[in-house]
């Protein structure tokens, strides 16, 4: 089946640690994305990508890193400069095509600071 | 900066009712406008996208209208049910295909 995983579906992380979540897709889609949720509010941008060893900033970046070194991987690192990370995260993928596509969307990363 | 406003955050309906659910945006400059759900701790899935050129789209119990020169969008949900209990969220494409989203209408279908 195609699609998006994201993996794990929980983490945790200590203050001072840098953490890396997982996105894998089998789409063949060229663009990829990480969003960040917090309660009751949109999803932000975080980065994005439109090709392989290529990404751009989104609205917030500070504290993040990415890279995309293969077309179907996306990992984001959580680094100890971002000061409040605790946050439902979301790894979208499209075909840029035109502007005609939709995201497609993982299950989320739930990241917790304890 | 396009912003992306969603009415009301959150509502209740008894079963059976239609639902109305409202986004507008700020810059009429997009290329199209996507209405998703969201289940409490799951992804996204795409309900409906409309390109700018369009006026509506229908999927099943689900319409959707556009008024780009105006910055306006409505979710329409025919007969309500328990199941269409979630949140729905609102995001316009623009600039290098990036999405601005809404912060969602929370929706609760009573039985």
């Amino acid at each position: 089946d195609g699609g998006i995983t994201q993996s794990p579906k929980y983490l945790f992380r200590k203050e001072g640690q840098n953490v890396t979540l997982s996105c894998e897709q089998n789409l063949n889609h060229d663009a990829m994305y990480w969003y960040r949720q917090d309660p009751g509010q949109g999803l932000r941008l975080i980065y994005y990508s439109q090709i392989v060893n290529d990404f751009q900033k989104g609205d917030i970046a500070e504290g993040y890193s990415v890279s995309r070194e293969k077309k179907e991987s996306f990992p984001l690192t959580v680094t100890s400069a971002q000061k409040n990370p605790t946050a439902f995260y979301l790894c979208a993928s499209s075909t840029p095509s035109g502007r005609a596509d939709t995201q497609y969307f993982g299950p989320g990363t739930r990241l917790t600071v304890l | 900066k396009q912003e992306v406003t969603q009415i009301p955050a959150a509502l209740s309906v008894p079963e059976g009712e239609n639902l109305v659910l409202n986004c507008s945006f700020t810059d009429s400059a997009i290329y199209n406008l996507q209405w998703f759900r969201q289940d409490p701790g799951k992804g996204l899935t795409s309900l409906l996208l409309i390109q700018s050129s369009q006026r509506e789209q229908t999927s099943g119990r689900l319409n959707a209208s556009l008024d780009k020169s105006s910055g306006r969008s409505t979710l329409y949900i025919a007969a309500s049910q328990p199941g269409d209990s979630a949140t729905y969220l609102c995001a316009v494409t623009y600039g290098n295909n990036r999405l601005a989203f809404g912060k969602g209408n929370q929706v609760v279908v009573i039985p």
